[in-house]
């Protein structure tokens, strides 16, 4: 069953603590994002990567980063750096042109919920 | 980079009217236009799209319009249900080619009242 996971669905975390975000897809996608949801705010672009070992920044990518070293895999790290890291994170992954058929669709993941203490 | 401005924010309907929701794009270079879906504790999910050598889509009881020279697009439910409930947001993304970022508008709360 094809889809992407994300985990830990809630995390709660203790200010200047660094945390990790899993977001992992088995689409064989080429492109990965990290959006963060807030009220009011929509979907925010934090990181975003086309191609392993590639990666863009988004429009609030201050005090995040992302590594891209497998094709299924896209982690994000909330630093201690991030002033307001409480909030929803979504993950989505897409194909790219050229992969295939297909919209290029986002897919999300089910999210992850941070909350810091 | 892309700008991408929704509204309203929020919109309520009486159960079978229409709702209406409005998105404006900055960029030129943009040419796919999706439309998401998120209820209440979900993940986004598309519900339809539209590209930039397209001006009208339609999917049963939802609409796509496009206005290239006027950056607008906009979603249109007809006979709404109260399963329409949801956050909805649009995107815009560039074509083929260079670094395919996504932008989303706000989003757009709508309530539809039995």
């Amino acid at each position: 069953d094809g889809g992407i996971t994300q985990s830990p669905k809630y995390l709660f975390r203790k200010e200047g603590q660094n945390v990790t975000l899993s977001c992992e897809q088995n689409l064989n996608h080429d492109a990965m994002y990290w959006y963060r949801q807030d009220p009011g705010q929509g979907l925010r672009l934090i990181y975003y990567s086309q191609i392993v070992n590639d990666f863009q920044k988004g429009d609030i990518a201050e005090g995040y980063s992302v590594s891209r070293e497998k094709k299924e895999s896209f982690p994000l790290t909330v630093t201690s750096a991030q002033k307001n890291p409480t909030a929803f994170y979504l993950c989505a992954s897409r194909t790219t042109p050229g992969q295939g058929t297909g919209t290029g669709e986002l897919f999300f993941g089910e999210g992850s919920r941070l909350t810091v203490l | 980079g892309e700008n991408v401005e929704q509204h309203p924010s929020t919109l309520s309907v009486q159960e079978g009217d229409s709702a209406v929701i409005k998105c404006t794009y900055s960029d030129s270079a943009s040419n796919y236009f999706p439309w998401y879906k998120q209820e209440l504790g979900k993940r986004p999910q598309l519900i339809i799209d539209i590209r930039s050598n397209v001006g009208e889509k339609k999917d049963q009881r939802i609409a796509v319009t496009l206005n290239k020279t006027a950056k607008h697009f906009s979603l249109h439910i007809t006979e709404t249900q109260p399963e329409d409930s949801a956050v909805y947001f649009c995107a815009a993304r560039p074509g083929p080619g260079g670094y395919q970022k996504v932008t989303f508008g706000i989003g757009t709360k709508l309530q539809v009242i039995p």
